[in-house]
């Protein structure tokens, strides 16, 4: 059965603390991906990984980083956790050649920052 | 920045009513899917189409990619409690990528 594990389901955090997020995928996918997921808006994109030590930027990256030094394992860092980052935070993956690009997602985070 | 709106935004049924949800953009998509989403989980795939037209079917659930690729809609008919959740459309702008941007959401209540 395919997996995706996030390290915390819920997570509480101040202001300007360093927050790191870590997901692992059991399935020996290429693609990782970071999604923020926020009511009415959707999922979007924050950073994405093809392969080890390789990563591009989605869509609204600021404020976060990520590492993937193995590939089974995708780390969101939050460098300095502010309110507005306060959200569900999802990770997924997927091989590069699959017939229908089939995202696997993790259950996700439930980030607060007070 | 490309955008996928869905309608609507929230539906609220009866068991045995049909329903349809829209997933529209201006721009061109290589490939569609729809996920759905339960409380407390990630979402989960659906189904992908890939061609303009396309029709799929999955039990009592229609997909269908609009005839310019612009996009699609999910029917599901005589909705049961257990179809309950929240649906994702995503798209793919460049042919054979992996990276999809995700629609606003519906969030559908089917009541017994």
């Amino acid at each position: 059965d395919v997996k995706v594990t996030q390290s915390s389901r819920y997570l509480v955090k101040r202001t300007g603390e360093k927050v790191f997020l870590e997901c692992v995928q059991d399935m020996d996918h290429e693609n990782m991906f970071w999604y923020r997921q926020d009511p009415g808006l959707g999922l979007r994109l924050i950073y994405f990984s093809y392969d080890v030590k390789m990563k591009e930027k989605g869509d609204i990256p600021e404020g976060y980083s990520v590492s993937r030094e193995k590939k089974e394992r995708f780390s969101l860092i939050l460098e300095s956790a502010s309110t507005n980052q306060t959200s569900m935070y999802l990770c997924a993956s997927s091989f590069t050649y699959a017939e229908d690009y089939e995202q696997y997602f993790g259950p996700g985070t439930r980030l607060t920052v007070t | 920045t490309q955008l996928l709106e869905q309608s609507p935004q929230f539906l609220s049924i009866q068991e045995g009513e049909n329903l349809t949800v829209y997933c529209n953009s201006s721009s061109v998509f290589s490939s569609l899917q729809w996920y759905r989403q339960e409380p407390g989980e990630g979402p989960v795939l659906l189904v992908t189409v890939v061609t303009g037209g396309e029709v799929k079917k999955l039990k009592r659930l229609t997909f269908q990619f609009g005839d310019a690729r612009k996009d699609s809609s999910l029917h599901i008919t005589a909705a049961q409690p257990g179809d309950t959740g929240l649906y994702l459309c995503a798209g793919s702008s460049v042919s054979g990528t992996y990276k999809y941007i995700f629609g606003t959401g519906t969030r559908l209540k089917v009541l017994a």
